[in-house]
Order: C-alpha cells, then structure tokens, then sequence
C-alpha cells in the first residue's frame, strides 16, 4: 500500500517569510513519482512540481524550491519569500508506475498575513 | 479555451434525487478521472478510465456510475443521493505515461440537503 503523510495540518506566517511544507510517503515500488498541487481559496487544483523516483536532483523554480531524499522518503517544498497569495490548501501526492491514480496527503493550509 | 471543464460547479438537491456531473477535456489524454473531496479536504480517487475502459472503481457504491462515451468525457451519475454524498467531486485527466501531471477541473460542490 502507498500512504503520503502531510504532518503539518496549518502553517501561519507573514509575508516575505519562508514556508517549508513536508511530505513523507511509503512504498515498496523502485519506480514513483511525487507532486505538489496547490489549492487557493477560489478551490480549484493546480499542479506545482513533479519529481520522479530515479531523479534526486533538487531544483528551484522561481520562489518554489522542492528536496527529495529517497533515504528518508521525503518530498519537501518551499515556498521563499512568502505572499498573501500563496495561501491556500498544499497537497503532496504520489503515483507508482503502471497505477491510473494519484494517492493524496491530507493538505497543509498555509496562511501568510500580510 | 478550458483544459478540463465539469458542469455544473454547484449542485444542491435533495435526498433521493439522481443527478449527473459531465466533465470534458480537450488536451487530448487518454486517462480521466474522478475524485471526491469531503469536508477535511481529503483528496480520493474514485474511478479511472484508460481509452474508455474502468481501470480503477476505489470501492465507491454502486449507486455511482461512471459513463466514458469517448476518451474526451467522462461523466458521473449519481442515484439516490445521500447526505453522505455531500463533497466536492473533482473530474481530472492526463496522457497515460505515469510520469506526467494530472490537470484538474475547477470542481462541483454537491450539497445534498
């Protein structure tokens, strides 16, 4: 069974700090791949980064910075130099090779005030 | 213009009634899907669809049914809704490689009263 555990349930911060969101998922599979989809007020989901099992290479990408560590089973992301509009619902996912779903953590709310 | 889009956004009915949810996409995949969200935010699959075919029914009660009349729609019908049922139901796709994200539709908010 795959299980993606989000510990943070709600993250409070003020603009222009940073916020790091954790995700920890278990597996038997060599073969995975990790998401961060974000989900504002208005409800919608809207895909944020995508990593693959075979590749560790951590990047940035604008204000979003993501660690993956296969030792630990970690995904996490980063949000530098936070604003009000990055509020909103974070969800880390995972889907194994050959399998049509995505399976879920449970979200972290992050609330940057102004 | 939309990449997936599900009519209505909003659904408020009553106990017992059947309704349906229809969702398109025009990016061409060949995998859709439908998730239900309830009231904690938790994120589920329902079914998955792979060229029309049911690939994946998350043990969803029968009284939802799922309808692919081709690879751009899937569908959901939903009989003798509950109050249970109330939730958010997201209709999504992507290209069948694994190795690529799932692009969601903006979700309908079903209120069963």
């Amino acid at each position: 069974a795959q299980k993606v555990t989000q510990a943070q349930t709600e993250i409070s911060v003020v603009e222009k700090e940073d916020v790091t969101l954790d995700c920890v998922y278990e597996t038997r599979d060599t073969t995975y791949y990790l998401f961060w989809y974000k989900q504002p007020p208005s409800g919608e989901l809207v895909f944020l980064i995508r990593r693959n099992s075979f590749d560790e290479q951590n990047e940035i990408s604008g204000r979003y910075s993501w660690n993956f560590q296969k030792s630990t089973s970690s995904f996490n992301f980063t949000i530098t130099a936070s604003q009000v509009v990055d509020s909103a619902v974070y969800f880390c996912a995972l889907r194994f090779r050959d399998d049509y779903k995505l399976s879920f953590g449970a979200g972290t709310t992050v609330t940057v005030r102004a | 213009d939309t990449a997936v889009s599900q009519t209505p956004k909003y659904l408020v009915t009553q106990m017992g009634n059947d309704k349906s949810i229809k969702c398109e996409q025009n990016l061409g995949h060949d995998t859709m899907y439908w998730y239900k969200q309830d009231s904690k935010k938790f994120l589920k699959i329902m079914f998955s669809y792979n060229n029309k075919e049911l690939i994946i029914n998350e043990t969803v009660p029968n009284r939802f049914s799922p309808k692919s009349p081709d690879k751009a729609h899937l569908n959901l019908h939903i009989n003798s809704l509950e109050l249970g049922d109330s939730a958010v139901y997201f209709c999504a796709s992507s290209p069948a490689n694994e190795n690529t994200e799932a692009f969601f539709g903006q979700g309908t908010r079903l209120t069963v009263v």
